[in-house]
This record gives structure tokens, C-alpha cells and sequence, in this order.
């Protein structure tokens, strides 16, 4: 299986702050997927990122509050911009394995005073 | 609206027990099934998926698809305490490449 490293861990910011999460694959993969997952709720997709393009992102999120960059097939970021309590989760990133199934990184909890 | 339904539970069980968790989908176009496990504090890993209708076993996990009911179940036979933890059912739409979650079943094995 595939590796993948997230970062940080935890982190806990100011409103009005940013905080840029990586996610590094130890192979090559067309696809990135980032997640966020609030207390107590499921998986919601926040975006798709494929790497020399834009990423897709699902309804409710928008580029200007969720940045992402894919610069080559083994990593990608993800900007939570302009942070909120709101925006106080957990942040998955993941990537497909065996064609449909899904492997995550370890999450990024991030609290927003 | 692409929706996958989960009862959130708690689901309570006593060890040894039958654990069964359910789901289900509004998309009929979707093919693949899925259940993922989530330690509290932990990220979700794959424990099960199953494509056709019927059932799929893999040691005390039991897959079980009806693609007319729309209703895809996970049995766990035997139930440990260390099963303790919440079961999402996802699926994908034939042709997508997005995984859609339920809201987890949070299941407790009491010992």
C-alpha cells in the first residue's frame, strides 16, 4: 500500500489566520482527494486535485477559502484561508488505491480560536 | 442529490454478538460499496467493499448488497470489543470518481 504523510498533525490558529496542510504519497497518483470531517460527522469532499490542473471543487467550497496545489504526482496542498471557529476540523487528504479504493492521511485537527 | 444514509447509532452490542450495520443509497447509478472503519481519533481505513448483489465474506465481516432495495449492510460475527468504533458506508457512482460517505454508524461492543 501506498504511504502518505500529512502535516501537521494538530494545530491550533487565530481567526483570520491561514494554514497551509501537506500531504506527501511515497508513489505517483493521478488523483488527490482532500476531506474535511467536522466533529462528530462524516467525510464531505472538499475538492479533487489532479496534478497539472486546477482542482475540482464540490458545492460549498470555493478556491478563494480552500486553495490547493498539486505540483507533481506525489503531493499536494491544502490553504484553509481566512479561518473561522466554522472552519475548526479534521482535514484528510487521500488518494485512490486498486482503482476505487480510498487510502487517508493520518488528518490534520485544526482548531480556530 | 447523490446520498448515502446511515442510522448514526450508538449502536450497542455484547461481545460475541452479531453486530449488523446498515445503509443506504439514493443513487441508482451507483456500483461500488463500501465500508471503512474509524477509530475514535484515528482516519478511516477500508475494511470491506462488494460490487454485485449477494453477499461477500471476509473472516467475521460480512458484505451484503441488494442493488433493487438500494440497501448495502456490514454483519460482524463474533463481535470484540476492539471492533468498537464507527463504520461508514460509502459509495461510488458508475463513471465518478468521487467517494460519497454516510454519517457512520458508531458501534460499541460492550465486554
Amino acid at each position: 500500500s501506498a504511504v502518505i504523510s500529512q502535516k501537521p498533525s494538530r494545530d491550533i490558529c487565530q481567526r483570520g489566520t491561514s494554514l497551509t496542510i501537506q500531504c506527501q504519497v511515497d508513489s505517483q497518483v493521478t488523483m488527490m482527494f482532500w476531506y474535511r470531517q467536522q466533529p462528530g460527522q462524516s467525510l464531505t469532499l472538499i475538492a479533487t486535485a489532479n496534478q497539472g490542473s486546477e482542482a475540482t471543487y464540490e458545492s460549498g467550497f470555493v478556491i478563494d477559502k480552500f486553495p490547493i496545489s498539486r505540483p507533481n504526482l506525489t503531493f499536494s496542498t491544502l490553504t484553509v484561508s481566512n479561518m473561522s471557529p466554522e472552519d475548526s476540523s479534521i482535514y484528510l487528504c487521500s488518494v485512490r488505491e486498486d482503482i476505487e479504493k480510498l487510502l487517508f492521511g493520518s488528518g490534520t485537527q485544526l482548531s480556530v480560536l | 442529490q447523490k446520498e448515502v444514509e446511515q442510522n448514526s447509532g450508538p449502536l450497542s452490542v455484547p461481545e460475541g454478538a452479531i453486530a449488523s450495520l446498515n445503509c443506504t443509497y439514493s443513487d441508482r447509478g451507483s456500483q461500488s460499496f463500501f465500508w471503512y472503519r474509524q477509530y475514535s481519533g484515528k482516519s478511516p481505513e477500508l475494511i470491506m467493499f462488494i460490487y454485485s448483489n449477494g453477499d461477500k465474506e471476509d473472516g467475521r465481516f460480512t458484505a451484503q448488497l441488494n442493488k433493487a432495495s438500494q440497501y448495502v449492510s456490514l454483519l460482524i460475527r463474533d463481535s470484540q470489543p476492539s471492533d468498537s468504533a464507527t463504520y461508514l458506508c460509502a459509495a461510488i457512482h458508475t463513471g465518478g470518481f468521487k467517494t460519497i460517505f454516510g454519517a457512520g454508524t458508531r458501534l460499541f461492543v460492550k465486554a
